[in-house]
């Protein structure tokens, strides 16, 4: 167990509809990462959350978005979602901002008909 | 472009067998690599983070050497066994891309019994 939660572990919509993803990062860390995992492509790096301010972005689309609460949880957001969109989202996270240690969740299954 | 090639893409050894992969990357800007060990089903798990050019890290009957100069990585097992079958991912960070953790493809190791 890594300590980083992430709910819900699966999660089927239909397209055109919008869900949110949550993480609870390790205790104490401060850096929270999403990542995307589909079956024709590796682990994606969207989007790097630290201390409530984002950090780093990669290819994260328009329609989704990101934020991390004073309580240093994480929420994805998907919207208008598309049949490409289905994949295992991966929030991980770390004690520091950048170089340590990412201690990953168990992923959110999301398959999207 | 900031690209991370790992080599092979799959392995397919007998138990006991020693083994070593190999992770490239940009050797400009570096900032860590990091190796993950992926079972399926699970969550990726940290093995390694490395961060000085002739780094050596060692972990049971993994170990990791580190070249920043030339862009490499390589990752043993000595005397695998069918426990070891996973993918392993490297994944790396460039001090101009900030945090974002750039992961390779992974290899596929299946160890035969």
């Amino acid at each position: 167990d890594s300590g980083v939660t992430q709910t819900p572990k699966h999660l089927i919509t239909a397209t055109g509809q919008r869900v949110t993803l949550r993480c609870s990062p390790r205790s104490g860390d401060l850096s929270v990462y999403w990542y995307q995992q589909s079956l024709d492509q590796g682990l994606q790096f969207l989007i790097q959350y630290y201390n409530g301010e984002e950090r780093a972005k990669g290819n994260i689309l328009e329609r989704f978005s990101a934020q991390q609460f004073p309580d240093l949880h994480s929420e994805l957001n998907l919207s208008s979602l598309e049949l490409g969109d289905s994949a295992l989202y991966f929030c991980a996270s770390s004690s520091q901002s950048g170089g340590g240690t990412i201690y990953f969740g168990e992923g959110s299954w999301l398959t999207v008909v | 472009i900031l690209n991370v090639e790992q080599s092979p893409q799959s392995l397919h050894v007998q138990e006991g067998d020693s083994t070593n992969f190999t992770c490239s990357f940009p050797s400009s800007n570096f900032y860590a690599l990091h190796w993950y060990r992926w079972e399926t089903a699970k969550s990726p798990e940290a093995l390694f983070v490395m961060t000085l050019n002739g780094d050596e890290k060692k972990k049971g009957r993994i170990s990791a050497t580190l070249n920043t100069k030339e862009g490499y990585s390589y990752l043993y097992i000595k005397g695998s066994q069918p426990e070891d079958s996973a993918t392993y991912l490297c994944a790396f960070i460039r001090t101009e891309y900030g945090n974002k953790l750039v992961f390779g493809a992974g290899t596929i190791l299946r160890v035969k019994s």
